[in-house]
Parts: structure tokens; sequence; C-alpha cells
């Protein structure tokens, strides 16, 4: 059974640094693109990036390039999304998402993983 | 890049059928068959029900069915039962590995 945990919700304070991770199991991690959403409270999902945990490729939606950064751990299974310096704006909950082979559409999702910045 | 655009809701009776537009434009719907449904209850996370326009994944019943012509893809719901209530979002490849989401629908079962 494939299967991606995100890590538990999170409150920082403006300017704090944070990782959130995304631990997949069931099925060969190197092989499958993961991608990172973000989800705004009552709006619609935003596609943030993917990576490649085989060789760590990385794309980006221009609207994140350089807010953010994604990553993958081959060894851990894991992948990450993480800020250097939060931004109020970032509150929302965000969810990690297997690639389907061929990266067509997004087969399985993580529960997601709610961040709160508040000062 | 914009998101594309669905009607804010839609309701209907159970046994009913209800059909959600997503309307982007020939850089996203119009330009690839990677058109893509999902349903999320409150909550929780997004689940997939259709790919590639008008594919099923396992478990999906056969009462949710896709389309496209040009720049809009569409999602029916026949026999609509309780359980159908929910957001449904539309998703398309954008090329250049990136995808763009649409607003978002609440079908509402009467």
């Amino acid at each position: 059974e494939v299967l991606l945990v995100q890590s538990g919700a999170e409150v920082k304070k403006p300017g704090e640094s944070l990782r959130i991770s995304c631990m997949a199991s069931g099925y060969r991690f190197a092989e499958y693109w993961v991608a990172w959403v973000r989800q705004k409270p009552g709006m619609s999902p935003e596609f943030m990036g993917v990576v490649y945990p085989d060789d760590s490729d990385t794309k980006y939606s221009p609207s994140f390039q350089g807010q953010v950064t994604i990553s993958a751990h081959r060894s851990l299974r894991s992948a990450s999304l993480q800020w250097d310096s939060l931004k109020t704006s970032d509150t929302a909950t965000y969810y990690c998402a297997r690639g389907s082979e061929g990266l067509d559409y997004f087969d399985y999702w993580g529960q997601g993983t709610q961040v709160t910045v508040s000062s | 890049q914009s998101a594309l655009t669905q009607p804010r809701s839609v309701s209907g009776s159970p046994g009913q059928s209800v059909t959600i537009s997503c309307t982007g434009t020939t850089n996203d719907v119009g330009g690839y068959k990677y058109v893509f449904w999902y349903q999320q209850h409150p909550g929780k996370a997004p689940q997939l029900i259709l790919y590639d326009v008008t594919e099923r994944p396992s478990g999906v019943p056969d009462r949710f069915s896709g389309s496209k012509s040009g720049n809009t893809a569409s999602l029916t719901i026949s026999r609509l039962q309780a359980e159908d209530e929910a957001d449904y979002f539309c998703c398309s490849y954008a090329g250049s590995f990136t995808f763009v989401f649409g607003t978002g629908t609440k079908v509402t079962v009467l």
C-alpha cells in the first residue's frame, strides 16, 4: 500500500525557519516524482514544485521559485519543504503528493501539514 | 499562471446528474490531455477521481466521468449520492513540469 505520511502541524513566528517532511512507503521511492501543493483556507490548491528522489532533480513553479526549497533524501524515503524566513502569508496546509509514472497527475497524497505563521 | 475557472457551486438531488466545467487556455487544458480531477471532503486530503481527462483510478465508481473540448474540461457525476457532497478541483499540466489547479467547485446534494 502506497502511503505518504507528513510531519505534524507547526506554529511559527514571522522570520523563523521551518522544514516539513513527507515519509513515503509502499513503492520504489526513488522512481517517482514527489510534488508539494499549498492550500490556503477556503482556496484552491497551488502547485509549488516537484522533486525526483533518484537524482534530486527539482522543478519549481515560478510563483514559488526562490521562496521555498524542495528536497528529497533517497535513503530515508523522505521529501522535504523548507523555508528560511517565514511570512504570515505562508499560513496554509501543505500537501505532498506522488507523481504518476510520466508525471501526468498526482495519484497519492499525504494527509497535509498545517503551518500557521503568526506574531 | 492563472487558476483554471470552475463554477463556485453546483447542486442536485440524489439520483440526478451534475456537470462541473473547468476552463483554461491553450497553455494548459487545451494543450494537453493531462487533466485530472480531485474530490476533497472538509479537512481531508484530495482524492484522485479522474486522470488523463477520462480515466478512473481503481475503486472510483463509474458514476464519475470526464470529457474535454478545446480549453474546457468537464466532470460529470451521475446518479448523485449524498457521499458525493464535497469540493471538486480540476488540475492540468501546463508544460515545463508545472501544473495549474482549478478554482474549485462545491457540490451540494439537496
